[in-house]
């Protein structure tokens, strides 16, 4: 069983830059897994920021950005802001044709 | 614009069964892969199921395969989901999502909540 790990909880300054990761409990991610992230806050559906590893979505903006650091898939925003507090969740594309969600990073702004 | 509007949510005992949909608008629904991501309570997103433009390949996850079925409708521009053997763990809002570039979701509806209990 294949299982897609993010950080719980972060936290980042107003301004401040983090990074938030992506990673298998078995192997590394590449890109021919195909890495996106989304952005959900409470009550909401979830927002897509990043697809194709590093690929913003329409309209979001340049201070998102995505890469592979390492072994992971890693999304960084640069100058947070207040209204980034959210949660993000990465998905991973399976070669057995299916997706498999991170349990998710609480991002805190203060 | 895209919308995405799901429906059929409600409230079933265990071992029964449910029917969601989604309507779609705004864009040629034939085209696009669909897909199904469900939230329990206070919990993360899990992928469910996903079908292919014209209805012939799905995949589901191991938690629903063999008690969901995705289907579709292109005349209708509607995605299904059939429910059955509902356990309590798959109380959740269910989303529907568009698929997108690079294997991606790119538009998701506000989601329709089921909930399982006895």
């Amino acid at each position: 069983q294949t299982v897609v790990t993010q950080e719980p909880s972060f936290s980042v300054s107003p301004g401040g830059t983090v990074t938030l990761t992506c990673g298998l409990s078995s192997g590394s991610v590449s890109t021919s897994y195909y890495p996106s992230w989304y952005q959900q806050t409470p009550g909401q559906a979830p927002r897509t920021l990043i697809y194709s590893t590093n690929t913003r979505s329409s309209g979001v903006p340049d201070r998102f950005s995505g890469s592979i650091l390492g072994n992971k898939a890693a999304l960084t925003i640069t100058g947070a802001q207040a209204d980034d507090e959210s949660d993000y969740y990465c998905v991973l594309y399976m070669d057995s044709g299916i997706w498999v969600f991170g349990g998710g990073t609480k991002l805190t702004v203060l | 614009e895209v919308q995405l509007v799901e429906s059929g949510g409600g409230l079933v005992q265990p071992g029964g069964s449910l029917r969601l949909s989604c309507a779609a608008s705004g864009f040629t629904f034939s085209t696009y892969w669909m897909h199904w991501v469900r939230q329990a309570p206070g919990k993360g997103l899990v992928w469910v199921s996903r079908i292919n433009s014209d209805g012939i390949s799905t995949r589901y996850a191991d938690s629903v395969k063999g008690r969901f079925t995705i289907s579709r409708d292109n005349a209708k521009n509607t995605l299904y989901l059939e429910m059955n053997s509902l356990r309590v763990e798959d109380t959740a809002v269910y989303y529907c999502g568009r698929g997108s570039s690079g294997y991606s979701l790119g538009s998701w509806g506000q989601g329709t909540l089921v909930s399982v209990s006895s």
